[in-house]
């Protein structure tokens, strides 16, 4: 199936301790779409990113999108216990049905009190 | 609105059973799609509609899956005869077309199904 490589897997930090997640692809992409998901809940959409280069920001998170519109990362400041869950990308390939959203495998986040 | 509801949230059943998940999408969105989640293949596409007509079910794992939309508030997903391996939370999402790759998808929260 169709797979998009988000690294790492899986992160444990101590709460107050930064986190950052990567997603790469071998192919452009048009846009990329964050989401999180709770232990036990479902994906909630956070951020779409469109322009090469693009930087966004919600409070402590910080997204943004490689210049070559390969990658992208979600970067959280002194996480905090509710940051706890896993983020996926879901980027759209350049090309791509424009409709058809494939996620990337996820990064699941641990953090300590 | 109460956004997409899914139904059963839990289903445990018997390996040769057939097992049916219902979805209800968010009122005037214009796609539905289907997706599995597992620990090994993390969350995948199985099929998605427009505007009722199925438009890619490539992610369907294979003859014993199908999926239906006969309206635009309703969708379901068969498993006929269900197999321990079809273990996993289905997910129901919904979204309405804002232009070229600009759609944001809401999840229903999941049907958690258990093939014994």
């Amino acid at each position: 199936g169709q797979q998009v490589m988000q690294i790492p897997q899986y992160q444990h930090v101590q709460e107050g301790e930064d986190f950052t997640t990567y997603c790469n692809s071998s192919t452009t992409l048009s846009n990329i779409q964050w989401y999180k998901q709770r232990p036990g809940g479902h994906p909630v959409f956070l951020i779409q990113l469109v322009k090469s280069g693009e930087v966004k920001k919600q409070k402590r998170l910080t997204f943004q999108f490689g210049e070559a519109k390969k990658n992208s990362s979600l970067h959280i400041t002194a996480t905090q216990t509710t940051d706890v869950g896993t983020y996926f990308c879901a980027p759209r390939i350049y090309g791509g049905a424009t409709n058809k959203l494939i996620f990337g495998t996820g990064t699941l986040l641990a953090v300590q009190p | 609105d109460a956004g997409v509801i899914q139904s059963p949230r839990h289903e445990v059943t018997e390996m040769g059973q057939e097992v049916t998940l219902r979805c209800k999408p968010i009122s005037g969105h214009d796609y539905l799609f289907w997706y599995r989640q597992t620990m090994m293949r993390g969350l995948e596409l199985l099929i998605y509609f427009n505007n009722n007509v199925p438009i890619d079910d490539s992610g369907m794992p294979e003859d014993r899956f199908s999926a239906k939309m006969p309206n635009a508030s309703f969708s379901t997903l068969k498993i006929q005869p269900s197999e321990p391996r079809d273990s996993a939370v289905y997910f129901c999402a919904s979204t309405e077309d804002r232009g070229y790759g600009a759609n944001v998808l809401t999840f229903g929260a999941g049907s958690r199904l258990t093939v014994l």
